[in-house]
């Protein structure tokens, strides 16, 4: 069974400045996705990002990128010029193809930005 | 225009009853999912259908009963509840086939058993 680990329980970061969160995973897949997920106090789960396994290239979405490394099942998060509206819990997640396969998530990481 | 949607968003109720849960997407997706995130925060797959089948059922008690009348809804029911049912319950959808396969959730419901 796969399995998704965020090492760090609680990060904080100063406004505008920038974090990355952890996440490594574990499968025997070579086609899957990856996904990272930001759920702020309202509890609504929101999608920030998503990498296919069998692209090289790091998705990229604004201030979110990836940094993807598939050798080493890592799939860590960076937050680039961090705004307060980022606090919240981000969650990784792994899905097996095909797509209607259910997420495996992590236990989540909580941001906390600084004014 | 709310693409998945569930209600109610708050439900309290005492032990032993017995509630339900409904979820309806607008997206025209083909697969729906409940998810269960306990109080640290852990979300877990419970269920998952495509096109009204069953075709995910991890290991939940039998109290828990989920229903797809359609495509665009997928109810849960749940039995005799307990104090450990406690939680927040997501239902999501995605898109078997097709470029986005993405899952899009619902805004959760907390349930809270007394």
């Amino acid at each position: 069974a796969q399995t998704v680990t965020q090492s760090q329980p609680e990060m904080s970061v100063q406004e505008a400045e920038t974090v990355t969160l952890s996440c490594t995973y574990d499968t025997s897949e070579s086609d899957y996705y990856l996904f990272w997920y930001k759920q702020p106090p309202s509890r609504q789960m929101i999608l920030v990002i998503r990498q296919e396994a069998y692209k090289q290239q790091n998705a990229t979405e604004n201030r979110f990128s990836v940094n993807f490394q598939k050798a080493a099942k890592s799939f860590s998060l960076k937050i680039s010029d961090s705004q307060l509206g980022d606090a919240a819990m981000y969650f990784c997640a792994y899905r097996s193809a095909p797509g209607n396969t259910p997420l495996v998530f992590g236990k989540g990481t909580r941001l906390s930005v600084i004014a | 225009d709310t693409a998945v949607s569930q209600t109610p968003k708050y439900l309290v109720t005492q032990m032993g009853n017995d509630k339900s849960i409904k979820c309806e997407q607008n997206l025209g997706h083909d697969t729906m999912y409940w998810y269960k995130q306990d109080s640290k925060k852990f979300l877990k797959i419970m269920f998952s259908y495509n096109n009204k089948e069953l075709i995910i059922n991890e290991t939940v008690p039998n109290r828990f009963s989920p229903k797809s009348p359609d495509k665009a809804h997928l109810n849960l029911h749940i039995n005799s509840l307990e104090l450990g049912d406690s939680a927040v319950y997501f239902c999501a959808s995605s898109q078997l086939a097709g470029v986005t396969d993405t899952q899009y959730f619902g805004p959760g419901t907390r349930l809270t058993v007394l």
